[in-house]
């Protein structure tokens, strides 16, 4: 069965630079979530997007803006980075329960 | 916001030996959700639980909703060394679908 695909697995940026991550659900799930999971931290809320439209907004920084596009997958966008925005990203789909299904996340590495 | 109390945060157990972990929380939820992670890969979710009072099974993995709303178990039987991994408790924490995750609790597993 087609999972939530994540890209890219892995990225390595230098501090100030920009990122771009990208997730493609699983189809016909109309929701798509983003979490930041830090070292040893449980997974933390960013932002979630129904129809294309934001649904919530968790603790994500003003430095950071995401979209979910027509075709359904959606883009976190991440400037100015930091050494403290070094995490997994993960970002989750599903359709109208809360049963996500996470995909393998993005591991940001910032330099 | 909703806070969840996962306990205990680590165990060492050996091959064999049957686990409980549980989660509570400090408010009353709807849903219950236990996920498991592996290293560098996404949680992936393991039982729901929908209904107070509801025990559901899912191979050697049994959860329970438990009467109060405000607490939920997860035990595993006769451990094997794959279920080595964190176990995420969650659930609903307003918005739309959006979900708290507990602390977790890392299971290493003694062969």
């Amino acid at each position: 069965a087609a999972g939530v695909i994540q890209s890219p697995r892995h990225l390595i940026k230098e501090k100030r630079e920009t990122a771009t991550l990208k997730c493609y659900p699983i189809p016909r799930h109309d929701t798509v979530y983003w979490y930041q999971q830090g070292p040893g931290q449980d997974p933390q809320f960013l932002i979630s997007f129904y129809e294309k439209m934001q649904s919530d907004k968790g603790s994500i920084p003003d430095r950071f803006s995401a979209q979910q596009f027509s075709d359904y997958h959606s883009e976190l966008n991440m400037s100015s980075l930091e050494l403290g925005d070094s995490a997994l990203y993960f970002c989750a789909s599903s359709t109208d329960n809360y049963g996500y299904t996470f995909g393998s996340g993005t591991r940001l590495t910032v330099v | 916001g909703q806070q969840l109390n996962q306990s205990p945060q680590s165990m060492f157990i050996q091959e064999g030996e049957d686990v409980s972990m549980n989660c509570t929380s400090s408010s009353i939820f709807n849903t219950w959700l236990w996920y498991k992670q592996d290293p560098g890969e996404g949680p992936v979710l393991l039982i729901a639980l929908y209904k107070a009072g509801e025990l559901t099974s899912n191979g050697r993995l049994t959860a329970q909703f438990g009467i109060t709303r405000k607490d939920s178990f997860l035990n595993i039987s006769a451990s094997i060394p794959s279920d080595v991994g964190i176990y995420f408790c969650a659930g609903p924490s307003g918005g739309y679908q959006k979900v708290t995750f507990g602390i977790g609790t890392k299971l290493q597993v003694i062969p």
